[in-house]
């Protein structure tokens, strides 16, 4: 069974732009969640997403943005991008609805370089 | 939300046993423990989650005391393959809390020496 996809691995953008990152489940998998890893700041959570219904949310500005499709394939979307965006983001999927003891199985990433 | 303390680095020699202590004094009733490694430029992978006593599996061993407010992973005999981010995290029980659905922290740098 396939992992986690993510695309794309790698990305630069200039500040004021957007841009939008894809993230595949595991076959099969419903919740897609994203995370945001900086040197600074560690592993941050972003959002949670379930059945195309966002379920939780980090504490990050409305710049930060996500969706869910039906086939449970999820996007996230940065506005107006910043330099402290520059980050690895992170997507992971799970089985089913969002609860402490589901395992998160988690992407390569993508690394954003904002320039 | 149920934050956790780890030590920051920690050093080993191929091996040895490793034992990595977190703390979770907020930790719910609801909540498990679960402890996910971090290899450079790749996403977290889960080693083992448990509830409270003792977990093992093919990995790692999880000791969890009876007040649950810490935990401790154990990695028996661990090799320069192991070097590595190991993060503690609790989860947060409630489906309809914003405060976000798991706490990474900062994670321990583990460091396997030859």
């Amino acid at each position: 069974k396939a992992g986690v996809t993510q695309t794309p691995r790698y990305l630069i953008k200039t500040r004021g732009q957007q841009v939008t990152l894809s993230c595949s489940p595991i076959s099969g998998h419903r919740s897609v969640s994203w995370y945001q890893q900086t040197p600074g700041q560690g592993l941050q959570f972003l959002f949670e997403y379930f059945s195309e219904t966002q379920r939780n949310k980090g504490n990050f500005p409305g710049r930060f943005s996500g969706r869910q499709f039906s086939n449970s394939r999820s996007e996230m979307n940065v506005s107006t991008l910043e330099l402290g965006d520059s980050a690895l983001y992170l997507c992971a999927s799970s089985i089913g609805q969002p609860t402490s003891t589901d395992t998160q199985y988690f992407g390569p990433g993508t690394r954003l370089t904002v320039l | 939300l149920a934050k956790t303390t780890q030590p920051i680095s920690m050093d080993s020699y191929e091996g040895q046993e490793v034992n990595i202590t977190c703390s979770h004094n907020n930790i719910a009733t609801n909540d498990y423990i679960t402890w996910y490694q971090q290899f450079p430029s790749q996403g977290p992978r889960f080693i083992i989650q448990g509830y409270k006593t003792k977990v093992t599996n093919e990995v790692a061993s999880l000791f969890i005391p009876a007040d649950r407010k810490s935990s401790t992973l154990s990695l028996p005999r661990v090799s320069l393959s192991d070097t590595a981010v190991y993060y503690c995290l609790v989860g947060v029980a409630d489906r309809g809390s914003t405060l976000g659905r798991l706490y990474f922290g900062r994670g321990t740098q583990l460091t396997v020496w030859p």
